[in-house]
């Protein structure tokens, strides 16, 4: 079992819709959990941490659930420029995983 | 404030040669990580350093990559020979060190081809 698991996509949604990712890991001590977002050939940059009581940042809503051990992603009100690819990040100890990433694309 | 700086952009090589990847991090970061990225995957840890020590090299292939980070500044990675496996995005992070909470800021990686 990857240690950090994600719907692979694509994710084709149009203007204005909603879309909620989900991320599974395995190491029931990891200790923290954050959404990056990657555009086509860029670097991954953070989109938000993921708290246990949940967080929201305008259209992005994080939950996190320890003991199913999985994290989502929900995004509301989709924008053309939300289409990229996004990365569940579990920090297990001080090391990162990486998941392999859920493509999104938004169309008009 | 500069972010982290990685050169060169892109490297196009031939298979059994050497390569090396250079990364200058974000000012007052002491923890600075080196990632592959193949094409569809997310990132892969290869390499972790808290100032000039390294504490996570467990995913770094000792056989033929190698890495340092002399004066816990910047950082060099080398592959030596490279094969046609290793192509792929090889990212530099950085972060503030202390606590497994911090954000990593990523430079905008090295896109090596091995021919």
């Amino acid at each position: 079992r990857k240690e950090v698991e994600q719907d692979p996509g694509p994710f084709n949604v149009p203007e204005g819709a909603t879309v909620a990712f989900n991320c599974t890991y395995s190491n029931s001590a990891s200790q923290s959990f954050f959404w990056y977002r990657q555009d086509c050939r860029k670097e991954p940059k953070l989109l938000m941490s993921v708290y246990s009581s949940g967080n929201e940042d305008g259209r992005f809503t994080a939950q996190l659930n320890r003991a199913s051990q999985y994290i989502s992603l929900l995004i509301r009100d989709s924008k053309l420029s939300d289409s990229a690819t996004y990365l569940c990040v579990v920090n297990m100890g001080n090391d990162m995983r990486f998941g392999a990433g859920t493509r999104l694309t938004v169309k008009p | 404030e500069a972010g982290v700086v990685q050169s060169p952009r892109y490297k196009i090589i031939e298979k059994k040669q050497p390569v090396a990847f250079w990364c200058n991090p974000i000012s007052g970061h002491n923890t600075l990580y080196w990632y592959r990225q193949n094409l569809g995957q997310g990132p892969e840890l290869l390499i972790r350093y808290e100032n000039e020590e390294a504490v996570d090299d467990s995913q770094l292939p000792k056989d033929r990559f190698s890495a340092e980070r002399l004066k816990g500044v910047d950082s060099t990675l080398k592959i030596q020979p490279a094969e046609l496996g290793d192509s792929a995005v090889y990212l530099c992070a950085s972060s503030l060190a202390g606590t497994s909470y911090n954000e990593q800021f990523f430079g905008p990686g090295t896109r090596l081809t091995v021919l």
